[in-house]
């Protein structure tokens, strides 16, 4: 059962339209990360933090940006969405310290039209 | 850049033998070494991870060898069963890498009765 929750699962939304895709976690975790899936599956860092106030981008260049004002809460936002933002989107988080596997959310499917 | 490798992209196994799916790494800083298990319309889960120091780890039915000489590690489905049918990603990353993985481009895995 998850203890990492995404909203919306599902969103279709217009081309230039500001959204904001929510990540929630339970667990304590300071660290979290949004990644980006290709249809072809593949996961791609955009962005991670490592506290409150901490955001870094990832490997993957996004024109999404993200906020960690608390520690439970990592919302992505897209100023004005285009087709290319057509992906799927998941968050995940992990322990501070030390090596520990993520723990994902379900993730976004975003579709913009 | 890909630093993780994996093959094969897709994979059919009959139930009750043996999937194998195959990474190879670059990095050698890298020192933790998950898989994770997915299916459709869910997020990624921690199946089983190894660490360096060690050149195989099982846990029921699933099992990591690692060579690291060949900087290459596998993961090898016992009796695969149709419930294992799924996408499954090999990840890498390193002691002071903040706990970011790097991951394969994926497999994914069918068994058929």
């Amino acid at each position: 059962e998850a203890d990492i929750y995404q909203t919306p699962r599902y969103l279709v939304i217009g081309t230039g339209k500001k959204i904001t895709l929510e990540c929630s976690q339970t667990m304590g975790h300071d660290k979290m990360y949004w990644y980006q899936q290709d249809p072809g599956m593949e996961l791609h860092l955009i962005h991670y933090s490592y506290g409150v106030n901490s955001t870094e981008k990832g490997d993957l260049s996004s024109e999404s940006t993200v906020s960690r004002i608390r520690t439970e809460h990592f919302p992505l936002t897209l100023e004005s969405a285009r087709p290319s933002h057509t992906s799927q989107y998941l968050c995940a988080s992990s322990r501070q310290t030390g090596h520990y596997g993520y723990t994902f959310g379900s993730g976004t499917r975003l579709t913009v039209v | 850049q890909q630093q993780v490798k994996q093959s094969p992209q897709s994979l059919i196994v009959q139930k009750g033998g043996i999937s194998i799916i195959n990474c190879a790494y670059e990095n050698t800083a890298f020192d933790y070494f998950p898989w994770y298990q997915q299916f459709p319309g869910k997020g990624p889960a921690l199946l089983i991870a190894i660490r360096p120091d060690v050149s195989e780890k099982k846990e029921g039915r699933f099992t990591i060898s690692f060579n690291k000489s060949a900087k290459q590690f596998s993961l090898h489905i016992m009796d695969s069963q149709p419930g294992d049918s799924a996408t499954y990603f090999c990840a890498a990353g390193r002691t002071g890498g903040g706990n970011k993985l790097t991951f394969g481009t994926g497999t994914q895995l069918k068994v058929e009765l």
